[in-house]
């Protein structure tokens, strides 16, 4: 079983709808981290977690520690955003652990 | 300035050739980071330096071959790679924080 588990594997929208990626895990970590890849492309930084919730413009990351649990919100979901989501945990000082990621296609 | 600089973009390169990958960044961070993706993975991880020393080898083979010359830079020398090396090969950096800031990758094709 991966230490990182997320949730859906895929998944495919119409643009507008509300969002939910989420991400299990079974390890004790420092903090989380939610990343973005376009197809093709590197990976973009969206939120690292250690507690409660960020919002930073239509995203929003909430974490549950004591659950071991984070979710990954998307509103107004634009076609723009279809990318890979991945949930990556820092375990100890310098490692990630990556989730398999969602891989989320908004159509028009 | 966040971010993570690497060149090049796309490498194609022979199975005899050497070649290496440049990464850097402007934002103190103290870690740098090399990860190599295969496709519809997620990045798995090859070497840590911290402070210019190498901290972690993932049991990486020697074909591969990264130098932090300075805190801003790092290499990974390529040698007799083979064709499942083809990869994109992201760079990293990070900072007391734990947060790591990426790098666009260099899409590699050993042929």
């Amino acid at each position: 079983k991966n230490e990182v588990e997320q949730s859906p594997q895929n998944l495919t929208a119409q643009e507008g709808e509300f969002i939910t990626i989420n991400c299990s895990y079974s390890v004790g970590i420092s903090a989380l981290h939610w990343l973005q890849q376009h197809p093709g492309g590197g990976i973009v930084s969206l939120f690292m977690l250690s507690s409660g919730k960020k919002k930073h413009g239509r995203l929003i990351a909430t974490i549950n520690i004591q659950e071991k649990h984070s979710s990954l919100h998307i509103t107004a979901s634009h076609p723009r955003d279809s990318a890979v989501y991945i949930c990556a945990v820092i375990k100890g000082a310098q490692k990630l652990v990556f989730g398999q990621g969602t891989r989320l296609t908004i159509n028009p | 300035d966040t971010e993570v600089t690497q060149t090049p973009k796309h490498l194609v390169m022979g199975m005899t050739n050497k070649k290496s990958l440049k990464c850097e960044q402007h934002m103190g961070h103290r870690a740098m980071y090399w990860y190599k993706q295969k496709a519809k993975k997620p990045p798995e991880l090859m070497f840590v330096y911290s402070y210019e020393k190498l901290s972690i080898n993932e049991s990486v083979p020697s074909r591969f071959s990264p130098e932090c010359p300075n805190s801003s830079l790092l290499n990974l020398h390529l040698h007799a790679l083979q064709p499942e090396d083809s990869a994109l090969y992201l760079c990293a950096s990070g900072g007391l924080g734990y947060e790591q800031y990426f790098g666009p990758g260099t899409r590699l094709t050993v042929t």
